[in-house]
């Protein structure tokens, strides 16, 4: 059974419409990033939660923000969506301590028109 | 900073071994992850090392030396549905940082 589930696994949009892409976990775990993957390149990190701590990447745009209202779900939102912004987002949960194991959602991919 | 180096991309033969090797650089070392990632799918966990050595986990091996900051991961007995993305990853400070990515191809 799915243990990071992300929803839409596919989402269209037009040129500056807002979209939120959700998360939801069944491991209770305290920590969920959300990273941005663009075509042939590394997943990069945008933010992560350490419960309700919020920790934004300097280089993260303020053209996304994050919702995190209790340990099951993350939300992310574009604010208005730009042709960069096209790319998979992937939604990963982690325990704290040495050696947990970080888990992937299946990804959200995002077509911006 | 925080810096995770691996090779663009690799080609093997099936049935062959093949080492893929990362350096990395993290604040505040929590380990060293590999993932394996088919195209349009999310990253997988393939293993974790903390403590310098290597561990061996079926076809899969992964080294760390934390005073040279490299680790490499060994593939055995190569299989065409090996063909992959293979991503090295740093945690440290709370989080997890992933190098480029090695795009290894597998053939007959």
């Amino acid at each position: 059974d799915a243990m990071v589930i992300q929803n839409p696994r596919y989402q269209v949009t037009q040129f500056g419409k807002p979209v939120t892409l959700s998360c939801s976990q069944t491991l209770n775990h305290n920590v969920m990033y959300w990273y941005q993957q663009k075509s042939s390149q590394a997943p990069k990190l945008l933010f992560h939660y350490y419960d309700k701590d919020f920790n934004n990447e300097a280089d993260t745009p303020d053209n996304f923000q994050s919702r995190r209202p209790n340990t099951s779900f993350c939300f992310l939102d574009i604010r208005s969506p730009g042709l960069g912004d096209a790319a998979m987002y992937l939604c990963a949960t982690s325990g704290t301590g040495s050696g947990n194991t970080i888990y992937f959602g299946e990804g959200s991919w995002l077509t911006v028109v | 900073g925080q810096n995770i180096d691996q090779p663009t991309e690799m080609t093997a033969t099936e049935g062959a071994i093949v080492q893929i090797n990362c350096t990395y650089q993290t604040s505040g070392f929590n380990g060293l992850f590999w993932y394996q990632q088919h195209a349009g799918e999310a990253p997988t966990f393939l293993s974790y090392n903390v403590l310098d050595g290597l561990e061996e986990k079926g076809r899969f091996s992964s080294f760390l030396s934390r005073s040279k900051g490299y680790s490499y991961l060994l593939l055995k007995e190569l299989q065409m549905k090996d063909s992959a993305s293979y991503l090295c990853a740093g945690a440290g400070g709370g989080k997890l940082i992933f190098g480029q990515g090695t795009e290894l191809s597998v053939k007959p």
